[in-house]
């Protein structure tokens, strides 16, 4: 099966830079994605990473290292509404159905003013 | 990018009755739909990978007599929680995979839909 893992709650002040990480374990790894996800909201995509290294998306940045199966999200320059939920997810491929994503528990990211 | 329309995003229903929810791809065609279920500050567990024109597959521990899932075209899927009760309460959640592989790395999800059995 697919396991992963990553802190429960971060609390940051803004204008600071957090980093949430991510380590893995799963049979067929296609890709790590990122999503953030407020109360009561359907979750939104942040990134995805196929191949080891950093991927820059404005104030975000993801890393993957498939050798080490852990990958982090970097957020810079917080603010007040970054605080939600952010969710690592592999993607891989199964054989019932190519390409599942399941999701790691979440890490609720409180940014104090 | 690519839109998924859930509805509804609320619904309280009676115990024993069923509830039915649905899950279109607005502007592109998904092959694949997948419905997930969310407990509060809890992850999303998949509970169906649903396919167009075939039979859903269900995770283990999901009763599929109880969860029904309806795939009928390439742009709407549905989800029928049958004799509801209190313990079935919760954010149901739909995303939606597209058959345009270029724009196959995210996941495109619904609203999500709270369901309150009383």
């Amino acid at each position: 099966g697919q396991s992963l893992e990553q802190p429960s709650e971060v609390t940051a002040v803004e204008g600071a830079i957090v980093q949430i990480n991510c380590t893995y374990q799963t049979s067929g790894f296609y890709g790590l994605s990122w999503y953030q996800q407020h109360d009561g909201g359907a979750p939104t995509f942040l990134s995805y990473n196929a191949l080891d290294g950093l991927e820059e998306t404005g104030r975000f940045s993801s890393f993957l290292s498939r050798s080490d199966s852990y990958g982090y999200l970097l957020l810079q320059e917080l603010q007040m509404k970054d605080s939600a939920s952010y969710f690592c997810a592999v993607r891989f491929i199964s054989s019932g159905s190519a390409r599942q994503l399941t999701f790691g528990s979440g890490t609720q990211l409180t940014v104090l003013p | 990018g690519a839109v998924v329309s859930q509805h509804p995003s609320r619904v309280i229903c009676k115990s024993g009755t069923s509830v039915k929810i649905e899950c279109r791809s607005l502007d592109f065609q998904a092959t694949t739909m997948f419905w997930y279920r969310q407990f509060p500050k809890k992850s999303l567990m998949l509970m169906a990978t649903s396919n167009e024109g075939s039979k859903a597959t269900y995770e283990q521990g999901v009763e599929k007599d109880k969860f029904l899932i309806n795939h009928a075209s390439l742009t709407l899927s549905t989800l029928t929680v049958t004799s509801a009760h209190p313990e079935d309460s919760s954010f149901y959640i739909c995303s939606a995979r597209s058959r345009d592989r270029e724009i196959d790395t995210e996941a495109f999800f619904g609203q999500g839909t709270r369901l309150t059995v009383v």
